[in-house]
C-alpha cells in the first residue's frame, strides 16, 4: 500500500540526548514535510524539502535539524537544544503540482522528553 | 504576517444538529484552502480543499464548505452530525510560490453526543 510511514509511535529519551524519529514514503512526492503539533495550537511546520539534497527552515526549526539524502525519506533529529521537544510529531509530504499542493500525513510519533 | 485562525476551540453538539466551524485566513495573492480533520488514533486526512473555481466545495463524509474571498473565510459546514464526527478539525491554507507551506489554525475539537 501506498503511504507515509513514521516510527515509532511512541519514542521516550533522557534529557540532554539527541533523537532521530524516522518518515519514509513510497508514494514517489517530491515534497516533505515536519509539523510539531501542540494542543491548542494546530500544527507548526519545523523543516520542510521540495526536492532531494535541499530544505528549507520552517516557523519553528531551532532545536531540530533534518536530512533529504533520499527521495522517499525525510528523518528529522530532535536535539539537546530543543526547549520544549515533548510533542506529536507529524510528517507529511506532497506531489508538486501547478493546481497547488495537497499533503498527506503520516501517523505521527509522540515523543516525551523526560 | 500569513496567518489561519478557527473561532471555536471546543464545539459540542447533538447528533443531527446542523455544524458550522469557522476558519479566516490573512494572505495576499491566489490561495489554496484545506480542512483536514483527526479522528481519535488515526491520521490526519483531508476532508476537502479548495484550489479554484466554484466556491462552494464537498468534501467527504457530507462535509463542504464555502470560500468567501470578500471575508476571508472558508467555513465548514455539515447539515447533520453523527456521533462519528467527533474530532479535531484544521483549516489550512497556503499560496503559490509558498513550497507548499502550510498554515494550520488552532484546531477546533468536535464533540458530538449520541
Amino acid at each position: 500500500d501506498g503511504g507515509i510511514t513514521q516510527s515509532p509511535k511512541y519514542l521516550f529519551r533522557k534529557e540532554g540526548q539527541n533523537v532521530t524519529l524516522s518518515c519514509e514514503q513510497n508514494l514517489n512526492h517530491d515534497a516533505m514535510y515536519w509539523y510539531r503539533q501542540d494542543p491548542g495550537q494546530g500544527l507548526r511546520l519545523i523543516y520542510y524539502s521540495q526536492i532531494v539534497n535541499d530544505f528549507q527552515k520552517g516557523d519553528i526549526a531551532e532545536g531540530y535539524s533534518v536530512s533529504r539524502e533520499k527521495k522517499e525519506s525525510f528523518p528529522l533529529t530532535v536535539t539537546s537544544a530543543q526547549k520544549n521537544p515533548t510533542a506529536f510529531y507529524l510528517c507529511a509530504s506532497s506531489t508538486r503540482s501547478t493546481a497547488g499542493y495537497e499533503q498527506y500525513f503520516g501517523p505521527g510519533t509522540r515523543l516525551t522528553v523526560t | 504576517a500569513q496567518s489561519v485562525s478557527q473561532h471555536n476551540h471546543h464545539v459540542i453538539l447533538s447528533e443531527a444538529a446542523s455544524l458550522e466551524l469557522g476558519c479566516n485566513y490573512s494572505y495576499g495573492g491566489t490561495v489554496n484552502l484545506f480542512w483536514y480533520v483527526q479522528y481519535p488514533g488515526q491520521h490526519l486526512q483531508l476532508l476537502l480543499k479548495y484550489f479554484s473555481g466554484d466556491p462552494l466545495v464537498k468534501g467527504i463524509k457530507g462535509f463542504e464548505a464555502e470560500f468567501i474571498k470578500s471575508k476571508f473565510s472558508f467555513n465548514l459546514r455539515k447539515p447533520s452530525v453523527q456521533w462519528s464526527d467527533t474530532a479535531e478539525y484544521f483549516c489550512a491554507a497556503t499560496a503559490l510560490g509558498q513550497g507548499g507551506k502550510l498554515i494550520f489554525g488552532q484546531g477546533t475539537e468536535l464533540s458530538v453526543k449520541p
